[in-house]
C-alpha cells in the first residue's frame, strides 16, 4: 500500500518564525489533504490539494504530485499554531480510503 | 449548527464488554468515515460508509462492526474480540473529496 511520510517529525519554534512541512507519498495519491489536530484532539482540515497552490491566510500549501510530495508553509507563527499537522492521501483506485502520515508535532513558544 | 458529533467523550470498558460509540451529522453528506488513533500516530481507516445500508471495511476493521441505517448516523461497535481497543475514535463525513472530522471519543479499558 501507499506509505505517507512527514517531515520533521518535531517541530520547535517561536511566535513569528516562519516553518515549512513536508509530506512525501510512496505513490500516486489523489484527494491530498492537510489536516491540524488542536491538542484536544479535534482535526481541521486546512488544504484539498491535489495539485497546485493553495493560500489560507498565513498557511499556504504546494503539492507537486509528478514528484508525489506536497508541502505546508507556516508564516509568522501563533501559539495558536501549535498541534500536529497530518498530510493524508487516497490511491486512485480508492480514494474513500485516506492514508495518513505520522504527522509533525509543531510546538510555538511566545 | 451543522457539524458532526460523537459521543460519548470518555467510554471505559470492561473486559469482555461491548461497547458502541455514536457519531451523527448534519451536514447532508453522504459518506461518512470511523478512524482509530493510537498516541503518536497518524490516523487508520477501520469502516467507511458512501450510502446508506451499504459500507465497507477499512484497514483495521477485525474487531469492529458498524451500522448506517440513516444518512445522519454510523455508529461504531468495538466488540470483545478486538483485544486492544484502548484508543482516541474519530468520526468524518464527506461530500466530494474534502473530509471532516468530529471531536473524538477516548475509549480506556478497565
Amino acid at each position: 500500500g501507499i506509505q505517507v511520510e512527514q517531515s520533521p517529525p518535531d517541530l520547535i519554534l517561536q511566535e513569528g518564525a516562519n516553518s515549512t512541512l513536508r509530506c512525501n507519498f510512496s505513490d500516486s495519491v489523489n484527494n491530498l489533504q492537510w489536516f491540524h489536530q488542536n491538542p484536544w484532539g479535534q482535526l481541521i482540515n486546512l488544504f484539498y490539494i491535489p495539485s497546485g497552490t493553495k493560500q489560507n491566510g498565513r498557511l499556504s500549501a504546494t503539492t507537486v504530485a509528478t514528484e508525489r510530495y506536497s508541502l505546508l508553509y507556516i508564516s509568522s507563527s501563533q501559539t495558536t499554531d501549535s498541534g500536529v499537522y497530518f498530510c493524508a492521501g487516497g490511491a486512485s483506485y480508492n480514494t474513500d480510503k485516506l492514508i495518513f502520515g505520522t504527522g509533525t508535532r509543531l510546538q510555538v513558544f511566545p | 449548527d451543522g457539524g458532526i458529533t460523537q459521543s460519548p467523550k470518555y467510554l471505559f470498558r470492561k473486559e469482555g464488554q461491548n461497547v458502541t460509540l455514536s457519531c451523527e451529522q448534519n451536514l447532508n453528506h453522504d459518506a461518512m468515515y470511523w478512524y482509530r488513533q493510537d498516541p503518536g500516530q497518524g490516523l487508520r481507516l477501520i469502516y467507511y460508509s458512501q450510502i446508506v445500508n451499504d459500507f465497507q471495511k477499512g484497514d483495521i476493521a477485525e474487531g469492529y462492526s458498524v451500522s448506517r441505517e440513516k444518512k445522519e448516523s454510523f455508529p461504531l461497535t468495538v466488540t470483545s474480540a478486538q483485544k486492544n481497543p484502548t484508543a482516541f475514535y474519530l468520526c468524518a463525513s464527506s461530500m466530494g473529496e474534502t473530509q471532516y472530522f468530529g471531536p473524538g471519543t477516548r475509549l480506556l479499558v478497565l
